[in-house]
């Protein structure tokens, strides 16, 4: 079955890089995606990178694939005070998404 | 376009009342989810419409909880009787697209 983990907390500083990480297990995902919640808000669909792909850049995101260790990574860069928020890795399942943990990145003003 | 709405936003009730929640996904999509996220969890799946039909229902604890999407837009979700663990936020999501999900910003319940 799918399991998806990521680490539970980021703190970095304004105008610095965030990296949050994630490993999967469902070496069959055809796409892996990036959300991002708010306080008090649902998640909103930041980025996906195909399968097939190991790399997808999309202004200050950058999506990291290594499908060999089952590891996903999302690159923010110039971390702004509004990118504060809990960041989901989710992969593909047999029908619908299936979403880790969460992992909370604060910045630092 | 408008978004997805839900409502209530928050609801208290005791354990083994029963409660109810309400989501209008976005119009033209086919596909609505509705999804629990625990306190400090990731969301997990409930229920998974088609229109109208269900896709997956697998974890959907259905000695409690109930779903209907009538018309293939509109969509409940009850939960009778509530335990104290279904205290979670409830999010319900529409896609025109697998996996590009459009999400509510849920409703909160407290179960005491």
């Amino acid at each position: 079955g799918e399991d998806v983990e990521q680490s539970l907390f980021l703190s970095v500083r304004e105008g610095d890089s965030s990296v949050i990480n994630c490993t999967y297990t469902d070496s069959s995902s055809t796409y892996l995606y990036w959300y991002k919640q708010e306080p008090g808000a649902g998640l909103q669909l930041l980025t996906y990178i195909f399968s097939n792909m190991d790399m997808k850049q999309d202004q200050r995101l950058t999506v990291l694939l290594n499908k060999k260790d089952k590891h996903l990574s999302l690159r923010i860069a110039d971390t702004q005070t509004g990118d504060s928020a809990i960041y989901f890795c989710a992969e593909t399942g047999a029908n619908n998404l299936f979403f880790g943990t969460g992992t909370r990145l604060t910045v630092i003003p | 376009e408008a978004g997805v709405a839900q409502s209530p936003r928050y609801k208290i009730i005791e354990k083994r009342q029963s409660v109810a929640f309400w989501c209008n996904p976005i119009s033209g999509h086919a596909t609505l989810y509705w999804y629990q996220q625990i306190l400090g969890q990731g969301p997990k799946l409930l229920i998974q419409f088609q229109n109208n039909g269900v896709v997956d229902d697998s974890q959907l604890p259905k000695d409690r909880f109930s779903a209907e999407r009538l018309k293939g837009v509109d969509s409940t979700l009850k939960i009778q009787p509530a335990k104290l663990e279904d205290s979670a936020v409830y999010l319900c999501a529409s896609s025109l697209v697998p996996g590009e999900l459009f999400f509510g910003e849920g409703s909160r319940l407290t179960v005491l």
